[in-house]
């Protein structure tokens, strides 16, 4: 089915460690966002891109590495997890930079 | 520095009322205004969006007003029901030099009651 998926939806592991978190659309869409949702912080951009190797950073890019080699997939790597990266995150992908944003259902992350 | 503000946090309506949802901004390129619904878990979802251009926009329950000289805009939820509730977030797209992105509001969790 067309869409856009995220793996996994829950992790938990330990400081230091690095985490990558995927996901995947089906839409051939060109443009992929990463965010991060906490509580009394709403949706924060962590990075986005407008295609396959064109990236830039968001509000809150530090600790985190993105890469995009084809258009379809946009992982998103804590290189060495920290407590404050415990979050929920959000991949979204859009047409364009004013078309509506479709969004995975998160990846709940835990870091301990 | 927050780009777009939104108020208020939590919102309790009565079935049949009407819920309001404000969001402020300063920067005035942002040139489109969205605004995404989300229910516990799962991820946002579009609901409605507006130009500058335009001062309303209205799709079934659902309106947007925006006041440009005001830099406001809010959502109007008539006859507010039960399954509106959610989560509301508000949006601002900008285009600057790099890629265009959009900034949210904190978002406002609605609560109908029955």
């Amino acid at each position: 089915d067309a869409g856009i998926t995220q793996s996994p939806r829950y992790k938990i592991t330990e400081t230091g460690r690095q985490v990558t978190l995927m996901c995947h659309q089906t839409w051939s869409h060109s443009y992929m966002f990463w965010y991060r949702q906490d509580l009394g912080h709403g949706l924060r951009l962590i990075y986005y891109s407008a295609a396959a190797d064109i990236t830039d950073k968001g509000e809150v890019p530090d600790g985190y590495v993105v890469s995009r080699s084809k258009t379809e997939n946009f992982p998103l790597t804590l290189e060495s997890a920290t407590r404050s990266q415990t979050s929920v995150y959000f991949c979204a992908s859009s047409e364009s930079d004013d078309r509506a944003q479709h969004f995975g259902d998160g990846t709940r992350l835990s870091i301990l | 520095q927050q780009q777009v503000k939104q108020s208020p946090q939590s919102l309790i309506v009565q079935k049949g009322g009407i819920s309001i949802i404000n969001c402020a901004y300063e920067n005035t390129a942002f040139d489109y205004f969205p605004w995404y619904q989300q229910f516990p878990g799962k991820g946002p979802a579009l609901l409605i969006a507006i130009r500058p251009d335009v001062s309303e926009k209205k799709e079934g329950r659902f309106t947007i007003s925006f006041n440009k000289s005001a830099k406001q805009f809010s959502l109007h939820i008539m006859d507010s029901q039960p399954g509106d509730s959610a989560t509301y977030f508000c949006a601002a797209l900008y285009r600057g030099s790099t890629l265009g992105r959009l900034y949210f509001g904190r978002g406002t969790q609605l609560t109908v009651w029955p």
